[in-house]
């Protein structure tokens, strides 16, 4: 079955760069494309870019010019590198496969606390 | 960026009905889709493309709408619908989601 589980370290330090992996399962990045979300706490749902099917990639302007959004398709797996967080990066960040603009599938979530 | 609004908060009885309203800055057409969240949890998908049930879901739940204007109805409410409903639009480019609207029953 399809599944998408997120991992990265639960705490970085304000200034520093946060690398989080998507591990996927069940489906082909070379197939769907797959977004990167992110939840402030008690907070809506962001949108922060995504990895196409072949290999494009797409950011939210707002955080355009700090994010990153890589794969290695041999492994299945999505990465997300962005750098100078600050404490208002704090959040639960989710992987999710799109299909037709809709996200079916999510991970798990993983909270990322941005403190010194 | 199509911006999506919702009212942040309602409150209902169980057994009654409940319609969270999605309006959009822009059209986009039938390509409104709802989530569902419960706290702790990742969003659940309800309904796509504005009217369609997502597999699984219960049939208190109906969605309509187009254009701008878009509406999630749950009828009748039970204990379990506790949580917060957000829309999100694919039609225009990036796809965005409304706030979101926190449901409590009463």
């Amino acid at each position: 079955q399809v599944q998408l589980k997120e991992s990265g370290p639960g705490l970085v330090q304000p200034s520093q760069t946060l690398s989080l992996t998507c591990t996927v399962s069940g489906f082909s990045l070379t197939s769907y494309n797959v977004h990167w979300v992110r939840q402030p706490p008690g907070k809506g749902l962001e949108w922060m870019g995504r990895m196409r099917y072949n290999g494009d990639t797409s950011y939210n302007s707002a955080l355009k010019s700090r994010l990153s959004i890589s794969r290695d398709t041999s492994k299945n797996q999505v990465f997300l590198k962005m750098n100078s967080l600050q404490t208002d990066d704090t959040g639960t960040y989710y992987c999710t496969r799109d299909s037709y603009g809709l996200f079916h599938y999510w991970g798990q979530g993983v909270m990322v606390t941005v403190s010194s | 960026d199509t911006v999506l609004t919702q009212s942040p908060a309602l409150a209902v009885s169980p057994g009654e009905r409940v319609s969270i309203s999605c309006r959009a800055s822009e059209g986009v057409n039938s390509y409104m889709h709802w989530y569902q969240q419960k706290p702790g949890q990742q969003p659940k998908l309800l309904i796509y493309k504005a009217s369609n049930l997502a597999s699984g879901v219960p049939a208190r739940f109906s969605g309509s709408g187009s254009g701008t204007d878009f509406t999630l109805t749950i009828d009748p409410v039970e204990a379990d619908d506790t949580a917060t409903y957000f829309c999100q639009q694919s039609w225009n480019d990036p796809p965005t989601f409304g706030g979101g609207t926190k449901l409590e029953l009463k």
